[in-house]
């Protein structure tokens, strides 16, 4: 299985500013992916992490509120910004395996005050 | 619209029995399920998939079957172990899509 370490693990940050969420995969993996997962809720497609380019976000995620970065193919960044409590939430790394499964990070818990 | 859909939010069954994990889904074009299993404050764990050209997938004590008339997917667990207590995810892919249902809440109880 494909190997994908991310951090930081957890983190309580103040209204209004950002932080941001690093994760490195092995090479077993093709496209990257980032997810949040909200309490009580499914995970939720923030975006495509496209090396070298911008990334494809979904419907309901933004730029300007969440940029990532994928300079290389094993190393993405997701910065959350301008927080608000509603951003308080589990931020998952994910990596598409040439094998066809997707393998996820252990997550970064995020609470904002 | 929720894609997957996972209609029991938790299960309890006791050790050395059968667990059996549901998943309904919609979207006719998904070709690839998978099932995850997640600790809290950890990332999901990958446990299983299954070929949307198969109907079965067995791998140790956990087994997939694939229904696609009925478009559902379940996940038996035979024996349960108290270890496999956690959150239960199902998930399909249709492109580079994945869509994952909501969840359901296992508890093996020794």
């Amino acid at each position: 299985s494909a190997v994908i370490s991310q951090k930081p693990s957890r983190d309580i940050c103040q209204r209004g500013t950002s932080l941001t969420i690093q994760c490195q995969v092995d090479s077993q993996v093709t496209m990257m992916f980032w997810y949040r997962q909200q309490p009580g809720q499914s995970l939720t497609l923030i975006a495509t992490a496209n090396q070298g380019s911008e990334a494809t976000y979904e419907s309901g995620f933004v730029i300007d509120k969440f940029p990532i970065s994928r300079p290389n193919l094993t190393f993405s960044t997701l910065t959350v910004s301008n927080m608000s409590p509603e951003d308080s939430s589990i931020y998952l790394c994910s990596g598409w395996s040439y094998t066809g499964e997707l393998f996820f990070g252990e997550g970064s818990r995020l609470t904002v005050l | 619209d929720q894609q997957v859909k996972q209609n029991s939010p938790s299960l309890s069954v006791q050790e050395g029995r059968i667990s059996i994990l549901n998943c309904d889904y919609t979207n006719s074009m998904f070709d690839y399920f998978l099932w995850y299993k997640k600790y809290p404050a950890e990332g999901p764990t990958f446990l299983i998939s299954i070929s949307s050209i198969k109907d079965k997938n067995e791998d140790g004590r956990f087994t997939v079957f694939l229904n696609k008339s009925a478009k559902h997917l379940s996940l038996h667990i035979v024996p349960s172990q108290p270890g496999d207590s956690a959150v239960y995810f199902c998930a399909a892919r249709a492109g580079n899509q994945f869509y994952f249902g909501t969840g359901t809440s296992l508890t093996v109880i020794p």
